[in-house]
C-alpha cells in the first residue's frame, strides 16, 4: 500500500516551457513535502520542501504547490533547462522526521 | 565540507554470497539511514541509526542489517544475497534533531550485482 504515488514514470518537456511534476499522498498526517533530484550514478539531491501549512513555495525557477484538500504534490519547473534532466522524487515527512519516498519521475528536457 | 561516502561504488556477487556496504556520513550527522533504489520501486527505506542505535526499520528481511559505530560510520550488511538483491543502495545522513523539514544529504551509493 504505497501512501505516497508519482503516477507518472517519465515526462518530455522542450526547453523554455514549463515542467509539472506531480505526487499525490494518502495521509493527512504529514509534515512536510519534499523533492529531490538524482542524476545517474549520483545520489539523490535535496531541492526544495514545503510546509504541510503552507500551500506554495517558491525558490527561483522551482515552486511547489501543495494541494492538501486533494492530496496533491506538484513541482513547477519555469523556465526548464536541459540540465534539469533528471529523476525527481517526491517525499513525505511524519513523526517528525520519517520520510517516505515516492517512486520517481524522469524528467527529459529536450532542445 | 565532505560530502558523504560510500564505499565500494560498484561491486559483482553471486547468489549465497554476502556483502559489506559502508557510508561515511557528513561530520556532525549523527542520523544515516539506509535505501535500496531499484527501478519502479523508488527509493524503499531500510534502516536508520542514531548514535549507534537503530531508531526505525523498513519492511525487508532479516538478511538485511545494520550497524553504527561511534563515530557515525554506518555499514549494512546482507547475506544470502538473492537476485533481486541487485540495486542500488543509497546512505544518507541528517542533523536529526533541527525543527523543520528533515534535509537528508545522500552518497553516490553502492550498485550491487548479484549473479
Amino acid at each position: 500500500d504505497q501512501q505516497v504515488k508519482q503516477n507518472s514514470p517519465s515526462l518530455s518537456v522542450q526547453e523554455g516551457r514549463i515542467s509539472i511534476l506531480n505526487c499525490d499522498y494518502t495521509n493527512s498526517m504529514f509534515d512536510y513535502f519534499l523533492w529531490y533530484k538524482k542524476y545517474p550514478a549520483e545520489g539523490p539531491t535535496f531541492l526544495i520542501s514545503i510546509s504541510s501549512i503552507k500551500d506554495k513555495n517558491e525558490d527561483g525557477r522551482f515552486t511547489v504547490f501543495l494541494n492538501k484538500s486533494a492530496k496533491h504534490l506538484s513541482l513547477h519547473i519555469v523556465p526548464s533547462q536541459p540540465g534539469d534532466s533528471a529523476v525527481y522524487f517526491c517525499a513525505v515527512q511524519y513523526n517528525t522526521d520519517k520520510l517516505i519516498f515516492g517512486t520517481g519521475t524522469r524528467l527529459q528536457v529536450f532542445p | 565540507k565532505a560530502g558523504v561516502t560510500q564505499t565500494p561504488r560498484y561491486l559483482i556477487k553471486t547468489r549465497g554470497q554476502q556483502v559489506t556496504l559502508s557510508c561515511s556520513p557528513i561530520s556532525g550527522h549523527r542520523s544515516v539511514s539506509w535505501y535500496q533504489q531499484t527501478p519502479g520501486q523508488g527509493l524503499q527505506f531500510l534502516f536508520e541509526y542514531f548514535s549507534e542505535t537503530q531508531r526505525n526499520k523498513g519492511n525487508f528481511p532479516g538478511r538485511f542489517s545494520g550497524r553504527q559505530f561511534s563515530n557515525s560510520r554506518s555499514e549494512m550488511n546482507v547475506s544470502t544475497l538473492e537476485l533481486g538483491d541487485s540495486a542500488l543502495y543509497l546512505c544518507a545522513s541528517s542533523l536529526l534533531g533541527s525543527s523543520g523539514a528533515n534535509v537528508l544529504t545522500f552518497g553516490a551509493g553502492s550498485r550491487l550485482t548479484v549473479l
